[in-house]
C-alpha cells in the first residue's frame, strides 16, 4: 500500500539555523513527492515536488527537499529558517492510478514547524 | 488571475440545517476535490472529480454529497448539519492528465461549526 509518513509532530528551530522536517514514504515504482505548507486559517500552498531527475529539488520561499531512493525519504530542508517559516508542513506521495487511491494525493499527518527568535 | 475559491470562509449553524459549501476554480483544472482537516490536523479526502458529471468517494465516509455541474464549480452539500459535522473543509484542483502527478492547488477553506 502506499503511504506516506511524518514521523515528528512538533520541530523547533532558532532563527537562523537550518531546518529539516521528515518524511519517509512507501509506494511501488517511482515515487512522485510533495511538499506542502499550511499557515494557520488558510489552505495549503504547494512548495515543491519531485518526479524524477536531480535527487534535490529547489521550491518556494528558499525551501529545498533531498530525495534518498535508499533510505525512502523526502526530506524537506532550509538552511537559514525564519520565523515566518512556522507553519504547518504536510508530505504527500501519489498514489496509483487504479485501486482506492485512483492517482489522489495521500498526505502525511503534518508536522508543526516553530520557529522561534 | 487564476485562482480557487471558497465560500463562506467561516459558517456556524444550528444543527438540521441544510447546507452548501462552495468551490470555484479559474485554473481551468479538471480534477477538484474536497478535503476535511480538524484545525492543526491531517487531511481527509471525502470527495473528488475527474470532471463534468464525474463525482467519487474519497478515503473518509462523509454524510456531505457534492455535484460537478460545470467543469469549474464543485459544490458540498449537507442536508442535515450535526456538531460532529464540525471542521474544516478545504476544496482543491488540478490538471488530470493520467501518468502525470501535477500538484493540486487549494482554496482558503471553510470553517464550519454547527451548533
Amino acid at each position: 500500500a502506499q503511504s506516506v509518513a511524518q514521523p515528528e509532530d512538533q520541530v523547533n528551530v532558532a532563527e537562523g539555523n537550518p531546518l529539516t522536517v521528515k518524511c519517509t514514504y512507501s509506494v511501488s515504482g517511482n515515487p512522485y513527492l510533495f511538499w506542502y505548507v499550511q499557515y494557520p486559517n488558510r489552505g495549503l500552498q504547494f512548495l515543491l515536488k519531485y518526479i524524477t531527475g536531480d535527487n534535490l529539488v529547489k521550491g518556494s520561499y528558499g525551501f529545498e527537499a533531498e530525495f534518498n531512493k535508499s533510505q525512502t525519504s523526502f526530506h524537506l530542508k532550509k538552511p537559514s529558517a525564519l520565523v515566518s517559516d512556522s507553519a504547518l508542513y504536510f508530505c504527500a506521495v501519489r498514489g496509483l492510478n487504479y485501486g482506492g487511491s485512483q492517482g489522489n494525493l495521500i498526505f502525511g499527518k503534518g508536522t508543526k514547524l516553530s520557529v522561534k527568535p | 488571475e487564476a485562482d480557487i475559491y471558497q465560500t463562506p470562509r467561516y459558517l456556524v449553524i444550528g444543527t438540521g440545517k441544510k447546507i452548501t459549501l462552495e468551490c470555484s476554480q479559474t485554473m481551468g483544472h479538471d480534477k477538484m476535490y474536497w478535503y476535511q482537516q480538524d484545525p492543526g490536523m491531517e487531511l481527509h479526502l471525502i470527495h473528488y472529480s475527474y470532471g463534468v458529471n464525474s463525482t467519487e468517494k474519497g478515503d473518509l465516509s462523509s454524510e456531505s454529497t457534492v455535484s460537478r455541474i460545470r467543469t469549474e464549480h464543485f459544490p458540498l452539500t449537507l442536508e442535515s448539519a450535526r456538531p460532529s459535522h464540525t471542521s474544516q473543509y478545504l476544496c482543491a484542483s488540478s490538471e488530470y492528465i493520467s501518468g502525470r502527478a501535477d500538484e493540486q492547488f487549494f482554496g482558503p477553506g471553510t470553517r464550519l461549526t454547527v451548533l
